[in-house]
């Protein structure tokens, strides 16, 4: 079955330290994006990626960092000046095409919890 | 600049009644998509409907439809025959074709309770 796969499901971290978030999606999409949500809040955007190798901020980027070296996995490094990283991520990821109608897919999400 | 906005942060409504969800939203890009997700407790993001800015009617699934009017820019979601099953947070969101092609904006969301 295609789909997305986040992991860990859970993750906790000391203040200070960094950590990485993976996504993985087997749906031959160009696209893909992080986004965070915070306890009854809608997501934003931290970065997304159009292609290979390319990469663009979302509106809340700092302290954040990304890497698309392969079409499949688009990682997400949360790092240490990151002011308040527990949230719950979601990664994402968009049908090809230059249409309105790209349905967006998402991941199961990771819950990060800081220490 | 592209923006959505969802002005209801949170719902009560019996069982079996309707349920209208409101967004608004802004955009100068001629050509965009209106979606509409479920988001249950459990954290999954679901796709309900989806409507074109150049749609000329109103998108259905099911129980969902969506009320379309391009000239007041607004998108409401409407659950007919609301079940114990559609309490959940639900989310509105915009894709601009040409000025951000890749990229899907969210609102703060509606977080709909039906009561038995």
């Amino acid at each position: 079955d295609g789909g997305i796969t986040q992991s860990p499901k859970y993750l906790f971290r000391k203040e200070g330290q960094n950590v990485t978030l993976s996504c993985e999606q087997n749906l031959n999409h160009d696209a893909m994006y992080w986004y965070r949500q915070d306890p009854g809040q809608g997501l934003r955007l931290i970065y997304y990626s159009q292609i290979v190798n390319d990469f663009q901020k979302g509106d809340i980027a700092e302290g954040y960092s990304v890497s698309r070296e392969k079409k499949e996995s688009f990682p997400l490094t949360v790092t240490s000046a990151q002011k308040n990283p527990t949230a719950f991520y979601l990664c994402a990821s968009l049908s090809p095409g230059r249409t309105p109608y790209n349905e967006q897919f998402f991941g199961p999400g990771t819950r990060l919890t800081v220490l | 600049a592209q923006k959505i906005t969802q002005t209801q942060p949170g719902m009560f409504v019996q069982e079996k009644e309707a349920v209208t969800l409101d967004c608004t939203y802004d955009t100068s890009d001629p050509s965009y998509g209106l979606f509409w997700y479920k988001q249950p407790s459990s954290g999954e993001m679901i796709f309900l409907i989806y409507q074109g800015s150049y749609d000329q009617q109103n998108a259905t699934e099911g129980r969902y439809s969506l009320n379309f009017q391009k000239a007041r820019k607004s998108a409401n979601l409407v659950i007919s025959a609301s079940q114990l099953g559609d309490s959940a947070m639900y989310f509105c969101a915009m894709r601009e074709v040409y000025s951000s092609a890749s990229k899907i904006i969210f609102g703060s969301g509606t977080r709909l309770s039906i009561r038995p």
